[in-house]
């Protein structure tokens, strides 16, 4: 079975740095997804984890650990347009399918 | 880009009726799959597809079927539509890439549905 665990929400500020964690428990971990859902629109891919270590994409990185089941997304610099739900997701290969957190509700503030 | 078209942005349904959802992606991907999104839920995978003609149960297939009869589209059906089965419906594709991995799903704009 799939375990994923996620805060419900978070606030920062604009200009600041925010990490967002994301343990979990699954069978047949092939590697973890971030994606980033706005209000009333479909999510979108932020990024992708294989092997342990980060992963850097401009403002955002993605940091995985396999052994401890743990992962999270780092949003540098953060803007206005950052607020939004960011949904942690693991892969499982022999499945075929993602396993999606309850996502985390980002509120960016001035 | 990768585009991925639900047929209906809204739709409203009476219980008990038939209800179909449409999907089409313009890629040549794969695999297909059917979620549905809930507050405090969230995306919960009710099937899938990775070939023609294949189908697999997801984590709440009940009261759900699919069909996929060309590699390009994926239906999601609703035998007798429920009020809870009201939610947010995203249909999403990917492809194999090489040693088994799967490229990032991409989805759909969503329908959402509700039945009364």
């Amino acid at each position: 079975g799939q375990n994923i665990d996620q805060p419900t929400e978070m606030t920062a500020t604009e200009g600041a740095i925010v990490q967002i964690n994301c343990t979990y428990q699954t069978s047949g971990f092939n590697g973890l997804f971030w994606y980033q859902q706005h209000a009333g629109e479909a999510p979108t891919f932020l990024s992708y984890n294989v092997l342990d270590g980060l992963e850097e994409k401009g403002r955002f990185s993605s940091f995985l650990s396999r052994s401890k089941g743990y992962s999270y997304l780092l949003l540098k610099e953060l803007q206005m347009k950052d607020s939004a739900s960011y949904l942690c997701a693991p892969f499982t290969g022999g499945g075929n399918k993602l396993t999606f957190g309850t996502g985390t509700q980002l509120k960016v503030e001035l | 880009d990768v585009k991925v078209t639900q047929s209906s942005r809204y739709l409203v349904k009476r219980t008990g009726e038939k209800v179909f959802l449409e999907c089409v992606q313009d890629m040549d991907h794969e695999n297909m799959f059917w979620y549905r999104q809930d507050p405090g839920l969230g995306l919960r995978l009710i099937y899938f597809s990775y070939d023609v003609k294949m189908k697999e149960k997801g984590d709440i297939p009940e009261g759900y079927s699919v069909s996929r009869e060309k590699k390009e589209r994926f239906s999601l059906i609703l035998e007798s539509a429920s009020t809870n089965q009201t939610s947010m419906y995203l249909c999403a594709s990917s492809f194999i890439t090489g040693g088994g991995y799967n490229s990032p799903l991409h989805f759909g704009n969503g329908t959402r549905l509700t039945v009364t």
